[in-house]
């Protein structure tokens, strides 16, 4: 299988904590993309990091990647309880997009 | 500039019915996609359409599943007899180029229940 695989599978933290998710992948990419998805929702998509690129970040969130390791992270600094959700990574595989196994994050007030 | 529009939103069908999923892509994009999440997974590939043609469809399975994306109106994916394996959440995409390079957008999904 191409899929990739995440770690943790779920996170459980304080609001004010910082979440970090990993995520490792198989073949060769192009890009790699997170996505955010709240129970019972559509995806939101937070980030691309090209492959020539090594740490992306937006707002409260920062992205690294190492193609060598095929391996990504994803941190969310002063986690807010809004933040609960499920998190995939998605790597651009030729036409089409490889999504990971996904982390359960819960942020508690 | 509406989202990625999907319709219905809940689909209940009994065994042996047909489904059909609608997706209005994002206005502009001319790229869809079809993804599957069963429940507790990550979202699987179906296929990759562009107007009028199928570009991927190496995540569809052989039989029942159908999709097209028409010169006009929204991109249909079909599912003929259906069976309970079906019942997952159905995901669209769509890009205004080749979605690898460039973001996908999604929709809200159509969640399908197969009694």
């Amino acid at each position: 299988s191409q899929q990739g695989e995440e770690d943790p599978q779920a996170l459980s933290i304080q609001e004010g904590e910082n979440a970090t998710m990993n995520c490792s992948y198989k073949t060769s990419i192009n890009n790699l993309q997170w996505y955010r998805q709240n129970s019972g929702r559509g995806l939101v998509h937070l980030i691309l990091i090209r492959s020539n690129e090594r740490e992306k970040h937006s707002g409260r969130l920062r992205v690294t990647l190492d193609t060598s390791k095929k391996s990504s992270s994803l941190l969310i600094t002063a986690s807010r309880a809004a933040d609960t959700a499920s998190y995939f990574c998605a790597t651009g595989f030729r036409d089409k997009l490889i999504f990971g196994t996904g982390t359960r994050l819960q942020v508690f007030p | 500039n509406a989202g990625v529009m999907q319709n219905p939103r809940h689909l209940v069908r009994r065994r042996g019915q047909e489904a059909r999923l609608r997706c209005s892509p994002m206005k502009g994009h001319s790229h869809v996609y079809w993804y599957r999440q069963l429940p507790e997974e990550g979202l699987k590939f179906m296929v990759y359409l562009q107007k009028e043609n199928i570009i991927d469809e190496s995540g569809m399975p052989k039989e029942r599943f159908s999709a097209e994306f028409p010169k006009e109106g929204p991109s249909i994916l079909r599912i003929q007899q259906v069976v309970r394996g079906d019942s997952a959440a159905y995901f669209c995409a769509s890009s205004r180029f080749d979605g690898v390079l460039e973001t996908q957008y999604f929709g809200p999904g159509t969640r399908l229940l197969v009694l």
